[in-house]
């Protein structure tokens, strides 16, 4: 079955950078692409942005760009997302999410992790 | 970038009560537009795609219309495991965007 295993919690000071994990299983890698999405407390869901697993090609969602950073490591099916300058807003559970349809990028999410919180505080 | 407006933000309906969702795009997105129910703290599940096909394993009191800008969810019957916030998100280009969200409540 389809599991994407994310990294743990992480509480960061402002302006610090912090990278997420999340490694694939149950199907393979590098035919559906892969989204984050984030969710502050209490609030909605986010889009930041995608990569390709098999190309490494990557679209980010304008409000972060230049923030983000999305890669990937096929010998160990897993996606990073690194997110650099953060501030308090950027408090959020920060998901890894994979596409319904493979080698086909226009479809929505269908599998997600179970989130990784990300807290900013000094 | 095109936005995805929902209405109303939050409904509260009694058990069996029919419950209709609205999801507007700023611009036309074809059926390029999917459905996510999230219970209080779980992840999304996705309910429905290409506005109206209702994924595997989901109950067919859900179902979802519209093409365009204009998109609805409704639930035929509304049952107490249906509490939940709905998000819509239209997917045919980038950004992936989702709605605001509707919180769904027991009256």
């Amino acid at each position: 079955q389809v599991q994407l295993v994310q990294s743990g919690a992480e509480v960061k000071k402002p302006g610090a950078s912090v990278q997420v994990s999340c490694k694939a299983s149950g199907y393979t890698f590098t035919t559906y692409y892969l989204h984050w999405v984030r969710q502050a407390p209490g609030q909605g869901l986010e889009w930041m942005g995608i990569i390709n697993p098999s190309g490494d090609t990557t679209n980010y969602a304008q409000k972060f760009q230049g923030r983000v950073t999305m890669t990937r490591d096929s010998s160990t099916n897993t996606v990073y997302m690194e997110l650099s300058s953060l501030r308090s807003e950027d408090t959020a559970v920060y998901y890894c999410a994979r596409g319904n349809i493979s080698y086909d990028l226009w479809n929505p999410v269908a599998y997600w992790g179970p989130g990784t919180l990300v807290t900013v505080s000094s | 970038d095109i936005q995805m407006t929902q209405s109303p933000s939050s409904l509260s309906a009694s058990v069996g009560d029919r419950v209709t969702i609205t999801c507007r795009a700023s611009q036309g997105i074809s059926n390029y537009l999917a459905w996510y129910q999230q219970k209080p703290g779980k992840v999304p599940d996705l309910l429905i795609y290409a506005a109206s096909t209702l994924q595997s394993g989901v109950p067919s009191r859900f179902s979802g219309g519209g093409s365009g800008t204009d998109f609805t969810l409704t639930i035929s019957s509304l049952q107490p495991e249906d509490v939940a916030t709905y998000y819509c998100q239209k997917y045919n280009s980038a950004p992936w965007t989702f709605g605001q969200g509707t919180k769904v409540e027991i009256k």
